[in-house]
């Protein structure tokens, strides 16, 4: 069956480093992948949206890539800050047919924690 | 900016009622989703739409239902409310194709 993976242990990083989460997904070729933040008690907000065309994608301090080869996308956190802190997760339409829905799949998110 | 209102932030119903829940999205989008949200299990869509008066099941519609009568409007409904149905609902709305979606903030529902 078609899967998501994130790193469901939280990351713990210090202020002014790079963050790295990874974003794995199984028997599928998306055309697109989407990452998104959620803060505690609040829902996703939509951060980057990367095609399968595209090897990189860049939005300010966030760096996203996108590898079809090996089923995975990165996303970086660059010169990270406390208000960084949330949860990030991302999304693939993983819709076997393609209707006008965007139906998405989330993956389970990683907890993010940057320390002053 | 896009406005996604959830009607109810928390709202607690007792086992067997019969339960509303109303999103309106204020940007003219074509698709609506229904979401719960479940420590350890994540994200996981229960219904869409993606016209007035369509509708789509998601991954767990067991237990759901939904209508939209109005393109801005989806309502989900919990026909006879179970305790495993306590969860964060979350509703979300999109223009058509491959698009960002925009989410409420939630309605945190217990069933007790």
């Amino acid at each position: 069956s078609q899967k998501i993976e994130q790193n469901s242990e939280a990351l713990n990083i210090q202020e002014g480093k790079t963050a790295t989460l990874t974003c794995n997904y199984t028997n599928y070729s998306p055309a697109y992948l989407q990452w998104y933040r959620q803060d505690p008690g609040r829902g996703p907000v939509f951060l980057l949206l990367i095609r399968e065309n595209e090897k990189e994608k860049r939005k300010e301090r966030l760096k996203v890539t996108f590898d079809t080869t090996l089923k995975q996308s990165l996303f970086h956190i660059t010169a990270s800050q406390p208000a960084d802190s949330a949860t990030y997760l991302c999304a693939l339409d993983m819709s076997l047919i393609k209707a006008a829905g965007n139906k998405l799949t989330f993956g389970g998110g990683t907890r993010v924690l940057v320390k002053p | 900016d896009v406005k996604v209102t959830q009607s109810s932030r928390y709202l607690v119903k007792r086992t067997g009622e019969k339960v509303f829940l109303e999103c309106v999205q204020d940007m003219d989008h074509e698709n609506m989703f229904w979401y719960r949200q479940d420590p350890g299990l994540g994200l996981r869509l229960i219904y869409f739409s993606y016209d007035v008066k369509m509708k789509e099941k998601g991954d767990i519609p067991e237990g759901y239902s939904v209508s939209r009568e109005k393109k801005e409007r989806f309502s989900l409904i919990l026909e006879s409310a179970s305790t495993n149905q306590t969860s964060m609902y979350l509703c979300a709305s999109s223009f058509q194709g491959i698009q960002p979606q925009h989410f409420g903030d939630g309605t945190r529902l217990s069933i007790l």
